[in-house]
């Protein structure tokens, strides 16, 4: 079955510092990767999203994760964060196909900003 | 921009009673999902369904039941109400195909006294 593990409950970086937040996933095949970002009393919006290719994917407002099939790992990554970034992200995997597929969602990271 | 929308938005419900939350999609997606989010455990599937008719038990089914009675609307139905069930419920939409995205309502959160 698949998985994805967020190690980090919480972050806490310093505006204008860099960013990582881990996510291992576990999965038999090829996996659909995503991230996705909730910020306060909202519902989940997509920050972006692998499909096999190009291991470097870009998404929104600066974010970019690099998939690793060897250490199983989709890292999102930003090179300077703001305090707008403060929020929760989530990693989640999909096996792909139709028919009502399912994705599967880590446990989340929160993102604290220092002003 | 896609549209999913969930009612009510938040809901006091007693240990036994009914509850329905609602949701609608605007997309003309062929899927639609109800997930409950806790601390701790991150999103969780609950039902699913790739149509109007068609409902599909996710990963935590038990004490839950759903109805798509149309392409656009999809219910998540707690016959029995009991204090944990007590979380938040998004609803989402998505296409066909499993490398797309899904999009999330704003979330309905549930008090079960």
């Amino acid at each position: 079955a698949q998985s994805v593990t967020q190690p980090d409950a919480r972050v806490t970086v310093s505006e204008g510092a860099s960013l990582q937040l881990r996510c291992k996933y576990s999965y038999f095949g090829t996996p659909y990767l995503f991230w996705y970002v909730q910020y306060p009393r909202q519902g989940l919006q997509l920050l972006l999203k692998y499909y096999p290719g190009d291991p470097v994917v870009q998404g929104v407002n600066g974010f970019e994760a690099e998939f690793s099939k060897s250490n199983s790992s989709f890292h999102l990554r930003k090179a300077s964060v703001h305090w707008s970034d403060w929020a929760v992200y989530f990693c989640a995997v999909s096996m792909g196909g139709n028919m009502g597929y399912k994705l599967t969602f880590g446990t989340g990271t929160s993102l604290l900003v220092d002003p | 921009e896609a549209a999913v929308t969930q009612s009510p938005r938040n809901k006091v419900a007693v240990t036994g009673g009914k509850v329905t939350l609602s949701c609608n999609q605007t997309n003309n997606h062929n899927n639609m999902y109800w997930y409950r989010q806790d601390t701790g455990h991150g999103l969780r599937l609950i039902h699913y369904s790739y149509g109007a008719g068609s409902t599909e038990k996710g990963d935590i089914p038990d004490g839950y039941k759903a109805s798509r009675p149309s392409q656009e609307n999809f219910s998540l139905i707690l016959e029995l109400a009991t204090p944990s069930q007590t979380s938040v419920y998004f609803c989402a939409s998505g296409p066909d195909w499993g490398q797309d995205t899904q999009y999330f309502g704003p979330g309905t959160r549930l008090l079960v006294l």
